[in-house]
């Protein structure tokens, strides 16, 4: 266990259908990060949260819109989706202090598949 | 363009045996280069990470290198096991002024180890 939870683990949704990921952390960190993991592809940064405040927005579309409601928890709501949006979506969380900073720790994923 | 490149793209070896991974990076200049080891279905969990000053950092069987003239890195397998199949990933981490998030992943080098 690395100290981040993910759920659910699975999840099927049809294109107009409405889900939440969720998110939490146990490290005290005070950044997390929402990955997208596609096969054969390297992982692709979608949004960073600092202290709550998301400093970054990598051109995610807005069918996928993120909440930070604390630094523990972290939500990617969904909506409207696309087929080629089924991949494993990774939350991560880490320190920005030391000199190992930015060493995120990642959840175990939600596997989503979009019919 | 920061890229990290890995080699080969897949590997198949005989339980028992060693193995050694390849990192090659263009991120300059660089913080610190981590090699994960992600299951089948699972997020990324960390084996070792090393800033630009050192050389070398061992994890149990897992021995990574760095050389930050050539930028290059390897991770070393010893005594393989059956529970050492997976993907390692090669993430580098650039120095960002005022600090930053931003990371660059390798596609990864699928392990398979046999009887």
């Amino acid at each position: 266990e690395t100290g981040v939870t993910q759920t659910p683990r699975h999840l099927v949704m049809g294109m107009t259908n409405k889900k939440s990921l969720k998110c939490e952390q146990h490290l005290g960190h005070n950044a997390m990060y929402w990955y997208k993991q596609s096969a054969k592809k390297p992982l692709e940064l979608m949004f960073v949260y600092n202290f709550k405040e998301q400093t970054e927005n990598n051109s995610v579309p807005s069918r996928f819109s993120p909440e930070c409601p604390n630094s523990s928890h972290l939500f990617l709501h969904l909506h409207t989706l696309q087929p080629e949006d089924s991949a494993l979506y990774l939350c991560a969380s880490s320190q920005e202090r030391g000199v190992y900073y930015n060493e995120q720790f990642f959840g175990p994923g939600t596997r989503l598949t979009v019919l | 363009k920061n890229q990290v490149e890995q080699s080969p793209q897949s590997l198949i070896i005989l339980e028992g045996k060693n193995c050694t991974l390849q990192c090659n990076y263009t991120v300059s200049p660089f913080s610190n280069l981590r090699w994960y080891k992600q299951d089948t279905g699972r997020g990324p969990v960390s084996l070792t990470i090393m800033t630009f000053s050192e050389n070398t950092k061992s994890n149990g069987r897992y021995t990574a290198t760095l050389d930050a003239d050539t930028k290059q890195s390897s991770l070393h397998i010893t005594a393989s096991q059956l529970s050492d199949s997976a993907s390692y990933i090669c993430v580098v981490s650039p120095i960002l002024t005022g600090g930053g998030n931003k990371l660059t992943f390798g596609t990864g080098t699928q392990l398979k180890v046999e009887l």
